[in-house]
């Protein structure tokens, strides 16, 4: 089966720019998330989708990141402005519809490795 | 608090050596807990995954890992080191059914 495809793989901008990273999780998985990881720590997750409402944002910086998977398969994670401290590999990961089971059995994306300038 | 620990940050073998990499967890819930490992410019993949079934469970590429309740620890083991397993190791463990937390990862060097 194919993989979590991620795009852009590479992106440099400058602070106060936007950006936009898209996701397009395996077929059938119901479940979405966003993690970001800074160098050197392990991924935070960011937030998380059941099909194409969110189940989990808490962790998501409103003021500046936004989320949406409009029809329940692929997603966009976007950033505006972005800063500094934005600087990480975004990853995308899907999972099954039965959680119970598979929880955790995560399939991660290559990510999207972000540099602000 | 849930959490997760990993003892060093870098650990560094001769190949043909023993891999141990370390895990402690704390959660409110039955722990279901993973290994992932990252190389270079990839995205997470599973190793191995423990949930309630056996202690010891076996991954890929020839890594296990014992969940011991006592201990509340999920150590990563292979017994002999290859070139190919330098990579980052993430220890990650189920905070609620959908949902988990990863520790702040190993980095681990392979010296031939």
């Amino acid at each position: 089966e194919a993989g979590v495809a991620q795009s852009p793989r590479y992106k440099i901008i400058e602070k106060r720019q936007s950006v936009a990273f898209w996701c397009n999780p395996i077929s059938g998985h119901a479940t979405l998330y966003w993690y970001q990881q800074i160098l050197g720590q392990g991924p935070k997750l960011l937030i998380q989708f059941q099909n194409n409402g969110v189940v989990d944002d808490s962790q998501l910086p409103k003021d500046r990141f936004s989320a949406e998977r409009l029809k329940g398969v692929d997603s966009t994670l976007k950033i505006q402005p972005a800063k500094l401290e934005d600087s990480a590999v975004y990853l995308c990961a899907s999972s099954p519809i039965n959680l119970r089971r598979e929880a955790g059995g995560y399939t991660f994306g290559s990510g999207t490795r972000l540099t602000v300038v | 608090a849930q959490s997760v620990t990993q003892l060093g940050s870098h650990v560094s073998v001769s190949e043909g050596a023993l891999v141990l990499l370390r895990c402690n967890y704390s959660s409110s819930v039955p722990p279901y807990l993973f290994w992932y490992v990252q190389y270079p410019n990839q995205g997470l993949q599973l190793l191995l995954k423990y949930t309630s079934a056996a202690t010891l469970v076996k991954g890929i590429n020839g890594f296990e890992a014992e969940f011991k309740k006592s201990e509340t620890s999920f150590h990563l083991t292979k017994p002999s080191a290859h070139m190919s397993d330098a990579a980052e190791y993430f220890c990650a463990v189920r905070i609620s059914y959908d949902k988990v937390i990863f520790g702040p990862g190993t980095s681990l060097s392979v010296i031939p």
